[in-house]
């Protein structure tokens, strides 16, 4: 089956420094890429949809220039947490869909953040 | 904007018994599809189950299997002769039908089943 990569599967960092998180699809081209953010014990969030080569489509209330991502292949999307703070502190997943239009979504194991 | 509303936070269901787990969606789109996802502790996001709005026959995968009522707009999960590594937070979501998002997922908040021997 499809398989997305997520890395790394948790870090560290102390406070006003940046962390970036990779998605790779690593046996299909993922046309677009999704990023959501999950606290513990609640649901998944969704914060951003990437496409291939353009910029990517925010949610309300996630601001843009704190988590920048980036889609620059079919089969690569970075999510950059930017100057860090406590409050970033969360778990999150990285999601690729194929060219199928009716293709599930295929999960990362996802990124735990702990912001010190 | 669509909603999921999942209304069991937590459900309970002995080995080899059989457990659904309900889900309700809104939507004014006549095209979309329902998935359900399981998150074990590990935190991986593992499709169960995938159901298109187009078709009337419920989808089934093995001890898995949905009610769809699409009039109702209820979409729940039935896990047949239950086994221990069921348990697992499970999550329904319904997938977007407009191709300008990108066919994202709304998810509902979750139901936390537990099996017990």
């Amino acid at each position: 089956g499809a398989v997305v990569s997520q890395h790394p599967s948790w870090v560290i960092c102390k406070s006003g420094t940046s962390v970036k998180i990779e998605c790779r699809s690593l046996d299909f081209q993922a046309t677009t890429m999704f990023w959501y953010r999950q606290f513990p014990k609640q649901s998944l969030m969704l914060m951003a949809t990437s496409n291939e080569g353009s910029k990517a489509t925010y949610e309300q209330g996630v601001e843009k220039d704190k988590f920048l991502i980036n889609h620059a292949s079919l089969t690569l999307s970075t999510l950059t947490v930017t100057s860090a703070h406590p409050e970033d502190s969360s778990f999150y997943i990285c999601s690729a869909r194929g060219w199928d239009d009716g293709s599930p979504l295929h999960f990362g194991n996802g990124t735990r953040l702990t912001v010190t | 904007a669509q909603t999921v509303t999942q209304s069991q936070p937590e459900m309970s269901v002995q080995e080899a018994e059989t457990v659904t787990l309900s889900c309700t969606y809104d939507t004014s789109e006549s095209d979309y599809y329902l998935f359900w996802y399981k998150q074990p502790p590990s935190r991986q996001m593992i499709l169960v189950i995938r159901q298109e709005a187009y078709k009337q026959q419920n989808a089934t995968e093995n001890r898995f299997s949905v009610n769809f009522q699409k009039a109702a707009k209820s979409f729940s999960l039935k896990i047949s002769d239950s086994q221990l590594g069921d348990a697992a937070m499970y999550f329904c979501a319904y997938r977007r039908g407009n191709s300008n998002s990108g066919y994202a997922l709304n998810f509902g908040k979750g139901t936390s089943l537990l099996v017990t021997p």
